[in-house]
C-alpha cells in the first residue's frame, strides 16, 4: 500500500494556460474524489468517480474544470484558461467501499496551483 | 444540508496542557462525522471517526473525540499536548447527497509551546 500520490506538487502557470493534475489512487479503491482547499478554508468537494464512471460534480466546477478517470484507475483534473482566482491546493482522495458513508478517505500530498 | 463548524480558528496550548477543539454539525439525518489532521505539506490524515458504534472514539497519537447528540457535537480532545501535535485539524461530516463526499470546517490551527 503505497498510498495516494499526486503530480506534480506544484505548479505555477500564467493566466489563460492550461494545466493538468494526476491522481493516482490506493491500488484497487473504487472511489476517488478531488477537493480543492484555499488559504485558510477547508477541502471542498468538487467531484468523484465510481470506478470510471464520473457521479457527482460541484457547482465548484465550472465549464473549464474537466477530470477524467478513464480505465478505474488513475485521474486527471483539467483546468483551461486558468484565473488567478483558480489558485489553490488541489487534493485527490481515495476510498475502498462504494456508497459506505463511514469509510475513510485517504489523501494524497495535493498539487498546489499559483496562477500568476 | 449538512455542515460542520469549527469554534476557533487558532487554539494555542502549553506542552502537557489539554487539548480542546470544538466541532459541532448540522444534519438532517444522522451524521457521520471525521477528524482529520494536516502538517505542513503533507495531506490529510484521518485521526478518528464516529459511525455510531460508539459514542465515544479514540483514535490515533492519543486523541479522542466524544458525539453528544443532544449538544450536536463532536469535539476533539488529547489529555496532554506534545509538540508534535502543532498542525491544522480538519472537522468533517459524510455528505448523504454527494455520494459521502466530505463537507469539512474550515479548520482550527493548533499550536503547542514549550
Amino acid at each position: 500500500d503505497t498510498g495516494v500520490s499526486q503530480d506534480p506538487r506544484h505548479k505555477i502557470t500564467k493566466r489563460g494556460q492550461n494545466v493538468t493534475f494526476r491522481c493516482d489512487p490506493i491500488s484497487e479503491h473504487n472511489r476517488l474524489y478531488w477537493y480543492r482547499q484555499t488559504l485558510g478554508q477547508g477541502p471542498e468537494f468538487l467531484t468523484y468517480f465510481q470506478n470510471e464512471a464520473q457521479l457527482e460534480k460541484s457547482r465548484l466546477l465550472s465549464d473549464r474544470f474537466s477530470a477524467e478517470r478513464p480505465k478505474g484507475s488513475f485521474s486527471t483534473l483539467e483546468i483551461q484558461r486558468t484565473e488567478q482566482g483558480d489558485s489553490a491546493m488541489y487534493l485527490c482522495a481515495s476510498s475502498a467501499r462504494s456508497g459506505d458513508p463511514t469509510d475513510t478517505q485517504y489523501f494524497g500530498p495535493g498539487t498546489r496551483l499559483t496562477v500568476l | 444540508a449538512q455542515s460542520v463548524t469549527q469554534l476557533g480558528s487558532h487554539v494555542s496550548v502549553s506542552e502537557g496542557a489539554l487539548v480542546l477543539l470544538r466541532c459541532n454539525y448540522s444534519s438532517s439525518v444522522p451524521p457521520y462525522l471525521f477528524w482529520y489532521v494536516q502538517y505542513p505539506n503533507q495531506g490529510l490524515q484521518l485521526l478518528l471517526k464516529y459511525t455510531s458504534a460508539a459514542t465515544l472514539v479514540k483514535g490515533i497519537n492519543g486523541f479522542e473525540a466524544e458525539f453528544k447528540k443532544s449538544e450536536t457535537s463532536f469535539h476533539l480532545t488529547k489529555p496532554s499536548a506534545h509538540m508534535s501535535d502543532a498542525a491544522e485539524y480538519f472537522c468533517a461530516v459524510s455528505d448523504d447527497q454527494a455520494g459521502t463526499a466530505l463537507i469539512f470546517g474550515k479548520g482550527t490551527t493548533l499550536s503547542v509551546s514549550s
